[in-house]
């Protein structure tokens, strides 16, 4: 079983809409959850950071973590085709361990 | 404010042949990992530097080494490329331990024939 497991989609969405992703975990260690988003042919590019359970919102994304459940969302909300991109999952404890990335196309 | 770079964009190589990626820390941050991202899956932990020494490894081989230098930057080496080291491989900076968030350079995509 990975450590960090992460809807495959690929997701399709029309401009407007909101759009979710998940993660589950299995490791307890993890205390501090990112979302990443990854453009092709870049690197992938922080979004949110958050550590404790609960909400936290920055615009149109809200990132939600539920520890008691080891599962952790992201929200995009009134969604833009520059969205399209893959959004990663990502959770510290001495390391980095990522989701396998979610491919969110929003069309115009 | 300089972010992370890296350095060669693209790079083939031969099966049995060695590559060294190099890598320039964003400004002010002095721990460094690399990653290894193939098609299609997320970026999968190599190893980290810390102040030049490496303070974690993922379940990579050997076969893999880094460097930090005295200014932050580093390089990874491959020795003996197998055609699965194909991918992405990105390098990735923060300031102190792992707890502080990773900023991403846009990756070496090196293809072994």
């Amino acid at each position: 079983q990975k450590e960090v497991e992460q809807d495959p989609g690929p997701l399709s969405v029309p401009e407007g809409a909101i759009v979710s992703l998940n993660c589950t975990y299995s490791n307890s260690a993890f205390q501090y959850f990112m979302w990443y988003r990854q453009y092709s042919r870049k690197g992938p590019e922080l979004l949110m950071y958050t550590y404790s359970s609960g909400n936290k919102e920055d615009g149109r994304f809200t990132a939600q973590v539920d520890k008691s459940s080891k599962y952790i969302s992201l929200f995009i909300r009134d969604s833009q085709p520059s969205d399209s991109a893959t959004y990663l999952c990502a959770m510290i404890d001495y390391k980095l361990s990522f989701g396998a990335g979610t491919t969110v196309t929003v069309r115009a | 404010e300089t972010g992370v770079t890296q350095s060669p964009t693209h790079l083939i190589k031969t099966r049995g042949q060695q590559v060294t990626l190099r890598c320039s820390s964003q400004s002010g941050h002095n721990t460094v990992s690399w990653y290894q991202q193939a098609l299609g899956q997320g970026p999968q932990f190599i190893f980290q530097y810390y102040r030049e020494e490496e303070n974690g490894r993922g379940n990579f081989p050997p076969r893999f080494s880094g460097l930090q230098f005295p200014n932050y930057s580093s390089e990874l080496n491959v020795n003996a490329l197998e055609l699965d080291d194909s991918a992405l491989y990105l390098c990735a900076s923060s300031l102190g331990q792992p707890i502080e968030p990773l900023h991403f350079g846009n990756g070496t995509r090196l293809t072994v024939t």
